[in-house]
């Protein structure tokens, strides 16, 4: 059974960074066609993709973040980690991991339950 | 980036009548290795999305047949045969052809 978890802080001042680690169960990152994406959702708000990491290092931005984000893997933990930097209250959000099969459907097939930032000083 | 264009936004269904949602995108979906990577989403409240149809048409693992994919290019759409009360939500479509990935703005299903 693949699941996601989320983790990190619920609260971050303006101008700090966040980090946001997933936790994988069930399949690991390292294996061929696995992708591990963030997405975001801002409170009664639609979707945002953020970016996303590939079983092979392969990591792909959302343009309109990449100069704030990196996305790395600690293949030793199965773990994916979201780094924002200058985090505004703008950012508030619900922070999703997902699942996607390079060679599957192309999509996420499995989500994290997310978790919620709250941007404020 | 590719714009994705969801109608109507909203979408009130007696229970057990269908209901359809349309995605429109800005460009076309086919990607160079011939598929259309165009996936639907199920949000319910309070919940993750859950996806339920990728590449156009196909259900994913554990979806009920009464929810359908169709479409090519640039204009898809997303029926449910007939609605139950665990249909609500909101529904995205969601292109992963080209990077960076695009959702649509979401259409909320709601019984009348």
């Amino acid at each position: 059974q693949i699941t996601l978890k989320e983790s990190g802080p619920t609260l971050v001042k303006p101008t700090q960074t966040l980090t946001l680690t997933c936790t994988l169960s069930g399949f690991s990152v390292s294996r061929s066609g696995v992708g591990v994406g963030w997405i975001r959702q801002p409170p009664r708000k639609a979707l945002e993709w953020l970016g996303i990491i590939y079983w092979d290092d392969d990591k792909r931005y959302n343009p309109s973040l990449k100069s704030r984000l990196t996305i790395t893997m600690d293949t030793s933990k199965n773990q994916v980690v979201l780094t924002m930097t200058n985090m505004d209250p703008v950012d508030t959000a619900t922070y999703f991991c997902a699942h996607s099969a390079y060679y599957g459907s192309g999509s996420f097939e499995n989500w994290g339950q997310g978790t919620q930032v709250t941007v404020s000083s | 980036d590719i714009v994705m264009t969801q109608t109507p936004l909203s979408s009130p269904v007696t229970l057990g009548q269908p209901a359809s949602i349309s995605c429109r995108s800005s460009q076309s979906l086919v990607h160079g290795d011939g598929n259309t990577y165009l996936s639907w989403l199920q949000q319910r409240p309070g919940q993750p999305p859950r996806l339920l149809i990728y590449k156009i048409s196909n259900r994913f693992s554990g979806v009920p047949d009464r929810f359908s994919g169709s479409g090519a290019g640039t204009d898809f759409t997303l029926k449910i045969s007939r609605v139950e009360a665990e249909d609500v939500g909101v529904y995205y479509c969601m292109q992963s052809t080209q990077f960076p990935q695009t959702f649509g703005q979401g259409t909320r299903v709601e019984i009348k």
